[in-house]
């Protein structure tokens, strides 16, 4: 039963370009939708977040988008930097406090 | 702040010996969470502590795993006995609830993992 899909596993983009990373949902009941970063030997770290009631957040060179009739969960990196390789994390919560993650997908931004 | 901290940061231990992982939350942070994180897998919840209390274990994969919070600032998770698809990294993370109770978005903050080799 999974619930939450990140379908790229890997994703390269030139410094300076959009990245664009994407996560599917199935559980019409997720409240928040979160997205964290994580560095080899780190724990994951939270990046930026968007509640069911909104359908674009942004912070700097990041913006989350939700397409709640869809079901999809994007995030976009724009200008992307070197520093921002990492694994990336979609996750939702609904009312218990519990995230759901997705499987990740490594982002390169090469110099 | 300290931020989360777990011990040991890495283990590696022989099939049957019993492991116990170690997490420090984060000073005021009433939620605590262990997680583990497989290539198989991915990240997936195994327990969630609120107030201390185990509110949802549901993901703890047998009974060789438990889970204690004896207090606010600490809690343990052990594996007895452990086998070698044990082997992953361990998270622990820890969140307040923002008005409203868990679940409105909080922010969980995730300690630096315990990577466990079972041999």
């Amino acid at each position: 039963d999974q619930q939450v899909k990140q379908n790229s596993p890997s994703l390269s983009v030139q410094e300076g370009r959009i990245s664009i990373l994407n996560c599917d949902y199935t559980n019409s009941m997720f409240d928040y939708f979160l997205w964290y970063k994580k560095y080899p030997a780190e724990g994951p770290t939270f990046l930026i977040s968007i509640s069911s009631i909104k359908d674009k957040n942004e912070d700097g060179r990041f913006t989350v988008f939700l397409n709640k009739s869809a079901k999809h969960l994007s995030l976009h990196i724009v200008p992307s930097q070197p520093g921002d390789s990492a694994v990336y994390f979609c996750a939702f919560s609904g009312n218990t406090g519990k995230l759901i993650f997705g499987q990740g997908t490594t982002l390169q931004v090469k110099p | 702040d300290a931020g989360v901290i777990q011990s040991p940061r890495h283990e590696v231990t022989e099939m049957g010996q019993e492991v116990t992982l170690r997490c420090k939350p984060i000073s005021g942070h009433n939620s605590l969470f262990w997680y583990r994180q497989t290539m198989m897998r991915g990240l997936e919840l195994l327990i969630y502590f609120n107030n201390n209390v185990p509110i949802d274990d549901s993901g703890m994969p047998e009974d060789r795993f438990s889970a204690k919070m004896p207090n606010a600032s600490f809690s343990t998770l052990k594996i007895q006995p452990s086998e070698p698809r044990d082997s992953a990294v361990y998270f622990c993370a820890s969140s307040f609830p923002l008005a409203g109770g868990p679940g409105r978005g909080e922010t969980q903050y995730f300690g630096p993992g315990t990577r466990l080799l079972v041999l």
